[in-house]
């Protein structure tokens, strides 16, 4: 199963919009409403911020939001804080009963 | 709370064996799949294993099927990793988590290092 692709980083300055997309296939994104988005810090174990495609976890900032068009799922950033600076990563559910993870995104707040 | 703890890691050589162990609380163990996952240094994160509530069924990533063996015991809320036929390449931080649906993680812990030296 190949990972998922993902930009490798993507900037934005306090207050903007960052977008980060997460490709992949009929048999993972394009095939299942299971997609999650995660976010970490360094030296720090990832935190969902996202789960199903759109959900947001109790206690997820309102800022996070993501969607999915065919094989892409996006994670969009408002208000872009400095705290959101971190890495990134997609997951899906796959045709083989399986997770696949995204390559990752560093995202930097200028 | 929910909280996981791995615990286990450490230093083995190329071709060893290791087993990692996973303490879960805060949530009804026995209700839940539980995952393992990991992250080599400076890299990506990589599916490794799941296993369903009742132990039923497990799951595993082509790089580690036939190497790696999960396990759990629900009577102690611990989740395990068995990890055989150790290679150079399975160097990083394992990291557990409690399922969200049959493989998702979600929950996650701090991670146990694992370095496998030749």
């Amino acid at each position: 199963q190949s990972a998922l692709s993902q930009p490798a980083s993507v900037s934005g300055s306090p207050g903007q919009s960052i977008t980060i997309s997460c490709t992949g296939t009929s048999s993972d994104v394009g095939a299942y409403d299971h997609v999650s988005w995660y976010q970490q810090h360094p030296g720090k174990a990832p935190k969902v911020m996202i789960y199903d495609v759109s959900n947001r976890p109790s206690g997820v900032s309102s800022r996070f939001s993501g969607s999915k068009s065919d094989n892409t799922a996006s994670l969009t950033i408002s208000g872009l804080q400095a705290e959101d600076e971190a890495d990134y990563y997609c997951s899906s559910y796959t045709s083989s009963r399986t997770e696949v993870f995204g390559t990752g995104t560093k995202v930097t707040v200028l | 709370e929910v909280q996981v703890l791995e615990s286990g890691g450490g230093l083995v050589q190329s071709g060893g064996s290791l087993r990692l162990s996973c303490a879960a609380s805060g949530f009804t163990f026995s209700s839940y799949a539980m995952i393992w996952v990991r992250q080599g240094p400076g890299k990506g994160l990589e599916w490794l294993s799941a296993i369903s509530a009742s132990a039923g069924t497990t799951y595993y990533a082509d790089s580690v099927k036939g190497r790696f063996t999960i396990s759990r015991d629900n009577s102690k809320n611990t989740v395990y990793l068995q990890m055989n036929s150790l290679r150079d390449e399975d160097t990083g931080v394992y990291f557990c988590a409690k399922g969200r649906g049959y493989v998702t993680p979600d929950h996650w812990g701090q991670g146990a290092l694992v370095t496998v030296s030749s």
